[in-house]
């Protein structure tokens, strides 16, 4: 079964913390990214990554870092977290062949105290 | 940049059809997506549409594309209360190299 799966679901933690978020997938699929959800402003995206060892910026990347060591895994970084980054955060994968679709995985819950 | 708009409300009765509109503005769009997510999951893929399409059906679903007024709908039939959700339209140029650039979501509310 194509699946993209996050650690943790939820997680409260506090400023300055470092964390990280683990995204997996089990596609072979080349593309991933993450993005943020916040009330009113719809899914930002925070870095992609086109294939291994090839990470960029997405729109919002201030705060966040990635690392792209294997295809299957995309894990986010919050190196000092901090209370604007409470949030609902979402791993994506794309194949880069066919339609394209884009599939996501079931979100993650920050909440930085 | 590119920028995909959508209202961020609609309330429609059950039994009745919702139509969703979206509008995008990069005229290099080749696929063209409407995703559904509901409280507390993530976004699910409903349907998808190619930029050489002008409609695609899929049982209560049915997707309009206007290329001329980079306009997307998204009709749904028959609304019942297990469709609301927030709706979001998203575009690409490609296939996998370029980003999906989102709409800001609409939330549906179906009242009984």
């Amino acid at each position: 079964e194509a699946q993209v799966t996050q650690n943790p679901r939820y997680l409260i933690t506090v400023t300055g913390k470092k964390l990280t978020v683990t995204c997996s997938q089990n596609m072979n699929h080349e593309y991933m990214s993450w993005y943020r959800q916040d009330p009113g402003l719809g899914l930002r995206q925070i870095y992609y990554s086109m294939n291994v060892e090839v990470t960029d910026k997405g729109d919002v990347p201030e705060g966040y870092k990635v690392s792209r060591k294997e295809k299957r895994n995309f894990p986010l970084i919050l190196e000092s977290p901090s209370p604007n980054q409470t949030s609902l955060y979402f791993c994506a994968t794309r194949g880069l062949a066919g339609r394209g679709t884009q599939y996501f995985g079931p979100g993650t819950r920050l909440t930085v105290l | 940049g590119e920028d995909v708009e959508q209202s961020l409300f609609l309330s429609v009765r059950e039994g009745d059809s919702s139509v969703i509109n979206c509008t995008y503005t990069d005229s290099s769009s080749t696929y063209l997506y409407w995703y559904k997510q509901e409280p507390g999951a993530g976004l699910q893929l409903l349907t998808y549409i190619f930029s050489n399409m002008d409609m695609k059906q899929d049982q209560r679903l049915t997707v309009l594309l206007n290329k001329k007024d980079k306009h997307l709908s998204l009709r749904i039939a028959d609304t019942q209360t297990g469709d609301s959700a927030i709706y979001f339209c998203a575009e690409t140029r490609d296939s996998g190299n370029t980003p999906l650039v989102f709409g800001k979501g609409t939330r549906l509310s179906v009242i009984a």
